[in-house]
């Protein structure tokens, strides 16, 4: 496709249900990463893929939270036994190579708006 | 580890006006700095990049210069739209991944 396309656009689930959340990367896009946006901030990283591989995950805020991207190219963020904390906007971002990333921006999704009741 | 600061907002201009939004960081090595640019309503969208010291990067009428000696990557723009209202990302790049400061609301009004 044209760009990265992420769905749901909006998810609203109650305290203590599971969601996932994919994201559809800019085709033949290598790297593929993970943000959480809370209100009011910036992205703050979350877990990074290299095809299929997930390289580091030392954002992911407890082990509720688990991605993946089994075949290296959609992939899924699962939020299991979610909380209130977990409302954010949940961004996907892809980029072309593994090579020199200073110059290949990642370009971002739309984002999923996930409210917890 | 890496960080960004930037200015706080919200800032509210009249059309016409020049816009600065500061941003600086802390790194280590040489990060690639960057502005992301958020409409209403839209994605993230990367605005201009700067990979090295003394780099300008410039997209739209704004401009960012990468001045290592003060570790800092201020956006400007000489004369602001009321299309340029939106939400301003200074970000930089360490390693493979983004470090985002927390966003600055710029609003310009007719």
């Amino acid at each position: 496709g044209a760009g990265v396309s992420q769905s749901p656009r909006y998810k609203v689930a109650k305290r203590g249900q599971d969601v996932a959340l994919r994201c559809d990367p800019i085709s033949g896009h290598v790297s593929l990463f993970w943000y959480q946006q809370a209100l009011g901030q910036g992205p703050e990283f979350l877990t990074y893929f290299q095809n299929e591989a997930q390289l580091d995950k030392s954002g992911l805020p407890s082990d509720r939270f688990f991605a993946e991207r089994p075949e290296g190219s959609v992939s899924t963020l699962k939020i299991q036994r979610t909380q209130q904390e977990d409302s954010a906007v949940y961004l996907c971002a892809s980029s072309l190579t593994t090579g020199d990333h200073r110059n290949q921006p990642q370009h971002f999704g739309d984002g999923t708006r996930l409210s917890i009741l | 580890g890496d960080s960004v600061t930037q200015m706080e907002g919200p800032v509210t201009l009249s059309e016409e006006a020049f816009l600065t939004i500061n941003c600086t960081y802390t790194a280590t090595g040489y990060p690639s700095l960057f502005w992301y640019v958020q409409y209403p309503g839209e994605g993230l969208q990367l605005l201009l990049k700067a990979t090295k010291a003394d780099d300008k990067g410039s997209n739209k009428g704004f401009e960012a210069t990468y001045r290592k000696e003060t570790t800092s990557f201020h956006l400007e723009k000489g004369s602001v739209q009321v299309s340029d209202s939106a939400v301003y990302f200074c970000a930089l790049f360490g390693d493979y991944k983004l470090s985002f400061g927390a966003g600055t609301t710029v609003t310009v009004r007719a």
